[in-house]
């Protein structure tokens, strides 16, 4: 079946503005998390949430990070007012079950957010 | 807190030269382990895993044993090829929810 998808593949934007990112998970995976790939940081962890509700956001950097799951299904990942330090490449992953800590979480190709 | 250090790259090796990719983690409880691969202009994607002490994961000809007096999960490979060449992520997963806390990457380079 289909695997992760994310879009928009890239993104370029300029300091300030709002972006919106969107992480389709595999069907009928409960669990979905949100990572950030960066040069300076390498990989960590955002947000997760299983079903609509985020149980660990402890990962996300300001409160101008957000982030929802609607219909047990897609998420977007919100930026408000970004910097040039959010340019990273963010990651989607989703896995099955209750978010258990053996399940294999399989990610999606990323999004490549660039502030200008 | 929960943490996961391997070595630093690059690595650069001879095509059937023996691997090995250090990986060394602190945490509380028992954490699963994994080892994560991203091939050039391609998604992470799980190589092998170990979800309890003296488990062995393998896959592709890669090895890893999950050592909890050592807290190590080092990778080996006996024999490595152009094709293995990609970045390795070292990763545990907490027991809360499973977020993934990753190593910070070994970039390994197979010259023919």
């Amino acid at each position: 079946g289909a695997g992760v998808s994310q879009s928009p593949s890239n993104k370029v934007t300029e300091k300030g503005k709002d972006v919106e990112l969107r992480c389709d998970p595999i069907s009928g995976h409960t669990a979905l998390y949100w990572y950030r790939q960066s040069l300076g940081q390498g990989l960590e962890f955002l947000i997760y949430f299983q079903g609509n509700s985020a149980p660990d956001k402890s990962g996300l950097p300001s409160d101008r990070f957000s982030a929802e799951r609607t219909g047990g299904s897609v998420s977007t990942l919100t930026i408000q007012r970004t910097q040039q330090e959010d340019s990273a490449v963010y990651l989607c992953a989703s896995s099955t079950g209750t978010g258990g800590w053996y399940n294999e979480q399989f990610f999606g190709p990323g999004t490549r957010l660039t502030v200008l | 807190g929960n943490s996961v250090t391997q070595m630093e790259g690059p690595v650069t090796l001879s095509e059937e030269a023996f691997l090995t990719i250090n990986c060394t983690y602190t945490a509380t409880g028992y954490p699963s382990l994994f080892w994560y691969v991203q091939y050039p202009g391609e998604g992470l994607q799980l190589l092998l895993k170990a979800t309890k002490a003296d488990d062995k994961g393998s896959n592709k000809g890669f090895e890893a044993t999950y050592r909890k007096e050592t807290t190590s999960f080092h990778l080996e490979k006996g024999s490595v090829q152009v094709s293995d060449s990609a970045v390795y992520f070292c990763a545990l997963s907490d027991q809360k929810g499973g977020k993934l806390i990753f190593g910070q990457g070994t970039e390994l380079s197979v010259k023919p």
